[in-house]
């Protein structure tokens, strides 16, 4: 599976939007983007993902390149309990072998009053 | 619905102890993994399963052991505890290969 490359870390203003950038410059076709946080102390949680179209759900929206060398995942009104580590994978589904999936150490996103 | 239960939440053991990390979902969920989460590095995978009675290595493999007797349990048995072992262990289910993971809350091993 591809690697990925995201800015250790990044701030925002509360009720502002939060972009958070991913680079997957290596990406395959069959490959999706996948989007999770992680709140301090707890398990990740899962976001949303994506192939090639730009994708939203209730908590975020998915933008990726034409290229799909790159997604930005974009919280449209951040409030402080986004304040979390938001981490960008890129996999193949049903692959069998997941060894060499790698989550890196993400984006630590801080949402200020 | 629960979602995906860890048990315990936190365990201290001696160097050369064994014991079983529970996990149990009730989700109908097929797809289940574990992972470890150590300070400055990203979830590493240990063990995961495509089915009851499939299961596969990760990357980390070394010192666990797991089985998927059933749809709904995926226990990770540690053979000898090591202080290499001492980490934060989360369990996450998924329906298909395509969904996003659902993750427990996690078990903090220190392993003295």
């Amino acid at each position: 599976d591809a690697k990925t490359t995201q800015p250790p870390s990044m701030d925002c203003a509360e009720g502002r939007a939060a972009n958070l950038p991913c680079n997957h410059s290596t990406i395959s076709g069959n490959e999706y983007v996948y989007w999770y946080r992680q709140i301090h102390s707890q398990g990740p949680q899962y976001i949303i993902h994506g192939l090639k179209n730009n994708e939203t759900n209730e908590m975020a929206s998915l933008i990726i390149t034409e290229d799909r060398k790159s997604s930005t995942l974009i919280l449209p009104h951040a409030t402080l309990r986004d304040t979390a580590v938001y981490y960008c994978i890129v996999r193949v589904p049903n692959a069998g072998n997941n060894r060499k999936l790698i989550w890196g150490l993400g984006t630590s996103l801080a949402v200020n009053p | 619905n629960a979602g995906v239960t860890q048990t315990p939440k936190f365990q201290v053991l001696k160097t050369g102890q064994s014991m079983t990390l529970q996990c149990a979902q009730d989700m109908n969920h097929e797809y289940m993994s574990w992972y470890r989460q150590d300070p400055g590095m990203g979830l590493r995978l240990i063990h995961y399963s495509v089915g009851a009675g499939i299961t596969d290595q990760g990357e980390v493999p070394n010192g666990y052991n797991v089985s998927r007797s059933t749809t709904e349990d995926f226990p990770l048995r540690l053979l000898s505890a090591a202080p290499s072992q001492t980490s934060v262990y989360f369990c996450a289910s998924r329906r298909t290969g395509l969904e996003g993971y659902t993750f427990g809350s996690g078990t903090r091993l220190t392993v003295v």
